[in-house]
């Protein structure tokens, strides 16, 4: 069964700094995704990682994934109070006649403090 | 459409009765999920419908749960005899597997057993 790790869970940073967030997962797979939720809202799509050393970049936020270590790493540089909000990561994999379901992690709170 | 929209957004209902959400996922979109979320959680699995496969329900947390997909497009996830605990965001996604794309979120139902 597809599992997913994210680490932290929370995560409260100071303006300016930088971080990363981290994204495990138990099997093979071949998409991992990672979404942002902002309080009350549903789930806005960041990245679609499709490859090993596949990286993405969409301005402060950086993706990437190395499939041999089953792993993503979301990297935020110079941190603004606007990018708080709660990140998730996800993977589904292609099966014989089919795919598997999308399988999230439990998420990253991140709070931008001034 | 142009996303995948939600009915009805807000649903309040007294414990033990039945309930109906809605999803209307993109046009041609062949993969659709059920997500659903509680207050400051994440994100819990509950079925996928893709394409004319058997839907997995491997999610789905009692018996009172049920969904279907008609004509490979619109979705309803029943629930009867509603509890307290059911009370959650339930959260309708949808996908076009083959060319490898994220999945689009609707804003949710906000589901309130009283």
């Amino acid at each position: 069964e597809l599992k997913v790790e994210q680490n932290p869970l929370f995560l409260s940073m100071q303006e300016g700094k930088n971080y990363t967030i981290y994204c495990n997962y138990s099997t093979t797979s071949d998409r991992l995704y990672w979404y942002r939720q902002d309080p009350g809202k549903s789930l806005e799509s960041l990245f679609v990682l499709l490859s090993n050393g596949a990286v993405k970049q969409e301005g402060r936020l950086m993706a990437s994934l190395d499939t041999k270590a089953r792993l993503s790493t979301l990297h935020i540089t110079a941190a603004v109070h606007d990018l708080s909000a709660t990140y998730f990561c996800a993977v589904d994999r292609n099966l014989q006649g089919g795919s598997e379901k999308l399988v999230f992690g439990k998420g990253t709170k991140l709070t931008v403090n001034p | 459409g142009a996303g995948v929209s939600q009915s009805p957004s807000n649903k309040v209902t007294e414990k033990g009765k039945d309930v109906e959400l809605r999803c209307d996922p993109i046009s041609g979109h062949t993969a659709l999920y059920w997500y659903r979320q509680s207050l400051g959680q994440g994100l819990e699995f509950l079925i996928y419908f893709q394409g004319n496969s058997a839907p997995d329900k491997s999610g789905l947390p009692s018996d009172r749960f049920s969904a279907e997909r008609t004509g490979g497009s619109v979705s309803t996830l029943t629930i009867q005899r509603t509890q307290q605990e059911d009370s959650a965001v339930y959260l309708c996604a949808s996908s076009f597997r083959s060319l490898n794309t994220e999945a689009f979120f609707g804003q949710g139902t906000r589901l309130t057993v009283v």
